[in-house]
């Protein structure tokens, strides 16, 4: 079974360009999360979607940064501008929430470098 | 590939011997636990779960156990190898999607 499928693995661009993160979840799974990793403050989630609806953005650091999922199989996560402090590995992962159990499964993450 | 870095907790523990890795967690109203393992280079990977309504529970080579009193989840690790060589996380959640990550700590297997 493919697992969550991340792109690119590696991401570096410089400041004020574009990035867009890329997430295929586990199919059949019906929840997707982002989180973004960093030596300081370890994972963070950023934005939560459940059916394809963003549920919990409360993450999201600020409006520079956004996230879609236009069907069950895909969803990106969109920063514009870029800053340097956006370097961070970013994990994509995917669950089929039932009940109270909501069993996470992590893509290989995207590590991004800001310049 | 990296996770968390130059500060982490370590644990180096000899080829064989048998590995403890400890968790203090912070909400008493949470009612499940996860330990991830995350190697360099990949996203965290599920090991064990717990239930709040269980002390323990075993899987292969892998034991959690979960002491509520004082908030405390252990991972022990039996007869460790050097695959076993990665950050462990535990993470807590009280019934929702929302999932509090520890800090982690990094497990060194000494050959």
């Amino acid at each position: 079974d493919a697992g969550v499928i991340q792109s690119p693995r590696h991401e570096v661009t410089e400041m004020g360009q574009e990035v867009t993160l890329r997430c295929k979840p586990i199919s059949g799974h019906n929840s997707l999360f982002w989180y973004r990793q960093t030596m300081m403050r370890g994972l963070e989630l950023l934005i939560y979607f459940n059916n394809n609806v963003p549920i919990d953005d409360s993450g999201m650091p600020e409006d520079r940064f956004s996230a879609k999922m236009p069907n069950a199989s895909f969803s990106t996560l969109k920063i514009q501008p870029s800053e340097p402090r956006d370097s961070a590995v970013y994990f994509c992962a995917s669950s089929l929430a039932q009940g109270e159990i909501h069993e996470q499964f992590f893509g290989p993450g995207t590590r991004l470098t800001v310049l | 590939g990296e996770s968390v870095g130059l500060h982490l907790p370590t644990l180096s523990v000899q080829e064989g011997d048998n590995s403890i890795i400890n968790c203090a967690y912070s909400n008493s109203a949470s009612d499940y636990f996860i330990w991830y393992k995350q190697e360099s280079g990949k996203g965290p990977q599920f090991i064990i779960d717990i239930r709040s309504n269980m002390d323990k529970r075993q899987g292969q080579r892998v034991t959690v156990l979960l002491n509520k009193t004082v908030k405390h989840l252990s991972l022990q690790i039996a007869a460790t190898q050097p695959g076993d060589s990665a950050v462990y996380f535990c993470a807590e959640t009280g019934g929702t999607y929302k999932y509090i990550f520890g800090t982690g700590t990094r497990l060194k297997v000494l050959a």
